[in-house]
């Protein structure tokens, strides 16, 4: 099977400009997830949907960040503006609800 | 709130010998537990989770891991390491109050040298 495909895989911009992120997950799994990675640390949960539905959005800074899934499958993870400390990895991953997640090799953003 | 502490930041091992990268958990209830690897610039992979049964789980590459509950440890073993072994790993714990997402250790560092 296909895995889970993310665009851009890097992505430079300079501070208070704005940036979007893709994922298309498995087909077929109904749960996706958005991760940030910060350089020497593990991933942090930023976004859950459930098919289309946003069921945990609680670590998501929605000052400046938004995200989306439309029809419940591909996604789009938006910056607006970014800052200097939004620079890190986003991972989206997904999974058919009870299975392990299944990992994108992320968007390397730095802001400048 | 479930977590997982990684205690080392890197683990050095020679090729050919047994190589262990630790985990301890905190968990209301019973864990799910799980172990990724990240090579470089590429997402995290699966190698293997613990839910329920037998103390020591098997999963890819040769890589097994043993579940302690008196010591909640959740250490990740393989008999004999393989340079292409080098990598992170991470150990994550099902967080009960989002679903099945995971919450991450910071990542161990494994360096096998030839």
């Amino acid at each position: 099977e296909a895995g889970v495909v993310q665009s851009p895989r890097y992505k430079i911009i300079e501070k208070k400009q704005p940036v979007a992120f893709w994922c298309n997950p498995i087909s077929g799994h109904n749960t996706l997830y958005w991760y940030r990675q910060n350089l020497g640390q593990g991933p942090e949960l930023l976004i859950r949907y459930e098919n289309e539905e946003a069921v945990d959005d609680s670590q998501l800074p929605k000052d400046r960040f938004s995200a989306e899934r439309l029809k419940g499958v591909d996604s789009t993870l938006k910056i607006q503006p970014a800052e200097l400390g939004d620079s890190a990895v986003y991972l989206c991953a997904s999974s058919p609800s009870a299975s392990p997640l299944h990992f994108g090799n992320g968007t390397r953003l730095t802001v400048t | 709130a479930q977590s997982v502490a990684q205690p080392e930041d890197q683990v050095n091992v020679a090729e050919g010998n047994p190589l262990t990268v630790k985990c301890t958990y905190s968990v209301s209830g019973n864990p799910y537990l799980f172990w990724y690897v990240q090579y470089p610039n590429r997402g995290l992979q699966f190698l293997l989770k613990y839910i329920t049964g037998d103390n020591l789980v098997k999963g890819s590459y040769g890589f097994e891991a043993e579940f302690n509950k008196s010591q909640t440890s959740f250490h990740l073993k393989k008999p004999s390491a393989l340079v292409s072994d080098s990598a992170l790993y991470f150990c994550a714990v099902r967080d009960s109050n989002s679903g099945y997402a995971l919450n991450f250790g910071k990542g161990t560092s494994l360096l096998v040298t030839p």
